[in-house]
């Protein structure tokens, strides 16, 4: 059983385009985050929810829009696509914590914007 | 201002030898550190991770990391490294309510 799991894997689309990426995962955690990984591997926390609640937003820009339904989900839409926003996108969980949890990530997104 | 800082961008060493992934963090409190692999088109994976404590602390795969406060250093090794180990590195703090920071990364390369 995936714990995390995202979807798509793979995104290909054209500038200017809206989409958006699925998150689940089954491990019961309250805990979710969106990360950004460029092309030199650096991965820059997004976004941090805990039971649905949005805590941490680190100056994204507000063309990314996150959504949790519920406590398992934690779904990103992004409009109007940017090259810029090329970039693997991952997302992961942890149990409620102070930074002291270990996260468990899904294997990512790779979003292409042509 | 909190960071996480991996000096070696790359490193290569033969199957068998021994390694050592260096990291240096900045960090007002006590700090919560971890180490994670990624495999190529993979999510990371928690390797080890050190909240107090015994400095010296034991992760899977064979792996080890070793907390040094006056350092600031939380290095990981690995007694004999595996061709399986090639994977890209990371090492991340706890910086505080629901945020981690992560280093950039180190590439391992191993020859056979």
């Amino acid at each position: 059983d995936t714990a995390v799991s995202q979807t798509p894997k793979y995104l290909v689309t054209q500038m200017g385009n809206d989409k958006s990426i699925k998150c689940e995962q089954n491990l019961g955690h309250d805990t979710m985050y969106w990360y950004k990984q460029d092309s030199k591997k650096f991965l820059k926390i997004m976004f941090s929810y805990n039971n649905k609640e949005l805590i941490i937003n680190e100056t994204v820009p507000n063309r990314f829009s996150p959504k949790s339904p519920d406590k398992a989900h934690l779904n990103l839409h992004i409009n109007s696509l940017e090259l810029g926003d090329s970039a693997v996108y991952f997302c992961a969980s942890s149990p409620a914590g102070r930074g002291n949890q270990p996260q468990h990530f899904g294997d990512g997104t790779r979003l292409s914007i042509l | 201002a909190q960071s996480v800082t991996q000096p070696d961008i790359h490193i290569t060493v033969s199957e068998g030898a021994s390694l050592e992934l260096r990291c240096n963090y900045s960090y007002g409190a006590t700090p919560y550190l971890f180490w994670y692999v990624q495999s190529p088109g993979q999510g990371l994976q928690l390797l080890l991770k050190y909240f107090s404590g015994d400095t010296l602390v034991q992760g899977i795969k064979g792996f080890e990391a070793e907390f040094k406060r006056s350092q600031s250093s939380f290095n990981l090794r690995k007694p004999s490294v595996h061709w399986s180990d090639a994977a890209e590195y990371f090492c991340a703090v706890g910086a505080g309510t629901y945020k981690y920071i992560f280093g950039t990364g180190t590439r391992l390369k191993v020859l056979a």
